[in-house]
């Protein structure tokens, strides 16, 4: 089946810096990618949808300026979190759109 | 509102014991329903996908079942293995769009030795 790759798997930032997350289709382009947040024994929550060449579609409750996204070609998707709070640490995963949606293994964040 | 419920929310089992998780969605449209395997700290992994018109979907020891009249699933887990160990998600793909998927909460299922 098709891969998605996230970047980093784990990473621990002090209050107040930034991180970025990157999502990659590695055998198939993806005009759309999704990134979605799980906090521990919750369901994944959809956070924002990213279209190649246009701006991200964010869900209501997900702050624009604190998360952004940037889908600069078919195979490659950012999150950047800025200004990291302990509030925003959990599971970030994105996803994809092929034939499918497929899923990458997630990026655990810790905000000291 | 869409709504996918899973349930239990947790077992415990003995390895080499059969399971049955169970999923009621109430998403319209309906296109497709997806079981998930999610380990902890990594992503889901798909492990069947059913259509309207497809009542049972089998993936080795992973048998899905699907009712569209009573928009109720089953995911029948049989000669459970260690590895088994993970959260199971049910996935119902409704309308197009950003939001055509909507998400259950999961079964958390634990094999035991």
């Amino acid at each position: 089946g098709a891969v998605v790759s996230q970047h980093p798997s784990w990473v621990i930032c002090k209050s107040g810096t930034s991180v970025k997350i990157e999502c990659r289709s590695l055998d198939f382009q993806a005009t759309t990618m999704f990134w979605y947040r799980q906090f521990p024994k919750q369901s994944l929550m959809l956070m924002a949808t990213s279209n190649e060449g246009s701006k991200a579609t964010y869900e209501q409750g997900v702050e624009k300026d604190k998360f952004l996204i940037n889908h600069a070609s078919l195979t490659l998707s950012t999150l950047t979190v800025t200004s990291a709070h302990p509030e925003d640490s959990s599971f970030y995963i994105c996803s994809a759109q092929g034939s499918e949606q497929y899923f990458g293994p997630g990026t655990r964040l810790t905000v000291t | 509102k869409n709504q996918v419920e899973q349930s239990p929310q947790s077992l415990i089992i003995l390895e080499g014991k059969n399971c049955t998780l169970q999923c009621n969605y109430t998403v319209s449209p309906f296109s497709n329903l997806r079981w998930y395997k999610q380990d902890t700290g990594r992503g889901p992994v798909s492990l069947t996908i059913m259509t309207f018109s497809e009542n049972t979907k089998s993936n080795g020891r992973y048998t899905a079942t699907l009712d569209a009249d009573t928009k109720q699933s089953s995911l029948h887990i049989t000669a459970s293995q260690l590895s088994d160990s993970a959260s199971y998600i049910c996935v119902v793909r409704g309308h197009t769009g950003r939001r055509a998927l909507t998400f259950g909460s999961g079964t958390r299922l634990q094999v035991q030795p």
